[in-house]
């Protein structure tokens, strides 16, 4: 079936910079999008970028600009969300979400990992 | 980007009775290829969203059928036709017809 599997709990300082990896299963990893979504705490959803199958960068929400970097390990089907200058408003639950195949759209989401910018 | 407005923002509900959550775009999510890519998420407490609707109307795997979707254009409706408590959380629509994806401000399902 179908998992992502997103890293732990990150703290850390403001102006300092965080990874965040998620590793897909169950599907061939290649051939799908892939989002990251955030949610800071008691808030909604927002995309933060969005890669294709090849791995480029498709999008970048224009707040981050400058600020995020994906990258991906095809070897271990992992998807990495690099944000660096970290301010206390990145503070949220960043998730990622498979693209669909078959209509436009996203279909599974990753457990999401908190990311804490405290000083 | 569009911008997908929901209403109500809280919705309680009686167990057993229909609850009917909207939302309206800011333009037409008709795609060019003539579809349109309107989903609906579920998040439930400390939980990730869920895909429950796709493509307006249709119901992601393993979506009970009490849940439905409908619409056009900019208007878009999701029904719970009987609430039970594993209802309980915060309902999303999302729209993939234009990048990026946008999100609806979401509407909070609880029980009276």
């Amino acid at each position: 079936q179908v998992q992502l599997v997103q890293s732990g709990a990150e703290v850390r300082k403001p102006g300092a910079s965080v990874k965040v990896s998620c590793k897909a299963s169950g599907y061939n990893f290649t051939s799908y999008y892939l989002h990251w979504v955030r949610q800071a705490p008691g808030q909604g959803l927002e995309c933060v970028a969005e890669v294709n199958p090849r791995g480029d960068k498709v999008y970048n929400a224009q707040r981050f600009q400058g600020r995020v970097t994906v990258t991906r390990d095809t070897s271990t089907n992992t998807v990495f969300l690099e944000l660096s200058s970290l301010r206390s408003d990145d503070t949220a639950v960043y998730y990622c979400v498979r693209g669909t195949s078959n209509w436009k759209g996203i279909d599974f989401w990753g457990q999401g990992t908190l990311v804490t910018v405290s000083s | 980007d569009i911008v997908l407005t929901q209403t109500p923002l809280s919705s309680p509900v009686t167990l057993g009775q229909p609850a009917s959550i909207s939302c309206r775009s800011s333009q037409s999510l008709v795609h060019s290829d003539g579809n349109t890519y309107l989903s609906w998420l579920q998040q439930r407490p400390g939980q990730p969203p869920r895909l429950l609707i796709y493509k307006i109307s249709n119901r992601f795997s393993g979506v009970p059928d009490r849940f439905s979707g409908s619409g056009a254009g900019t208007d878009f409706t999701l029904k719970i036709s009987r609430v039970e408590a594993d209802d309980v959380g915060i309902y999303y629509c999302v729209q993939a017809s234009q990048s990026p994806l946008t999100f609806g401000g979401g509407t909070k399902v609880e029980i009276e």
